[in-house]
């Protein structure tokens, strides 16, 4: 049983433009979400989170919106550049997050020049 | 520089050989994790640590093992590795828990 959804494996987007990243979760405890970057042969990298309290939060490029009612969480990058092309990950946490993070199947962001 | 530091990056083993992945952090984090990242399957946690002996099982702890005797480190063993333990396994630590975690560069294990 999937907890964190990323439906789209991939997504290509032309440099400049914007770039949106869905994430969907099932478990209603998740208080907090938080995305993380990652390239290849490198560790995950924390991007930007959100409280539950929130509905939305902004750091730069990035944005990350939350609707609670739908379970449902995005990443805007504006605008896109060549080195955001990366695998995405979706992470959520449940009542301070002790026990670890649940993590999406990622989504890799392709940025065309 | 504060950093989970993971050891060996790369290791190609035989089936049934056993192994440490150590994981050292200098961050003095209380939270730590082990994650296996698998082609189609996103990150998927091992094990994680609350504190110095303090350990619980994630979603996927079969065949695994982990011990947390000092706060800095968390080694994870495999006693009697299988061909499908062949995964990226990348470990991690947080001061404040679920809001966020510091990961190492990973460990490439191949078992034949």
């Amino acid at each position: 049983d999937q907890q964190v959804k990323q439906n789209s494996p991939s997504l290509s987007v032309q440099e400049g433009r914007i770039s949106i990243l869905n994430c969907d979760y099932t478990n209603s405890m998740f208080d907090y979400f938080l995305w993380y970057k990652k390239y290849p042969a490198e560790g995950p990298t924390f991007l930007i989170s959100i409280s539950s309290i929130k509905d939305k939060n902004e750091d730069g490029r990035f944005t990350v919106f939350l609707n609670k009612s739908a379970k449902h969480l995005s990443l805007h990058i504006v605008p896109s550049q060549p080195g955001d092309s990366a695998v995405y990950f979706c992470a959520a946490s449940a009542q301070g997050g002790a026990d670890g993070l649940t993590f999406g199947k990622g989504t890799h962001l392709i940025i065309q020049p | 520089e504060a950093q989970v530091t993971q050891n060996p990056r790369y290791l190609i083993t035989v089936t049934g050989k056993k192994l440490t992945v150590t994981c050292s952090q200098n961050m003095n984090h209380e939270y730590m994790s082990w994650y296996r990242q698998d082609p189609g399957l996103g990150l998927r946690q091992i094990y994680y640590s609350m504190n110095v002996e303090v350990t619980d099982k994630g979603d996927v702890p079969e065949g695994y093992k982990v011990s947390r005797k000092e706060k800095r480190n968390f080694p994870l063993i495999l006693e009697s590795p299988s061909p499908n333990q062949t995964s990226l396994y990348f470990c991690a630590s947080s001061f404040t828990g679920g809001y966020g975690y510091t990961f190492g560069s990973g460990t490439r294990l191949t078992v034949v």
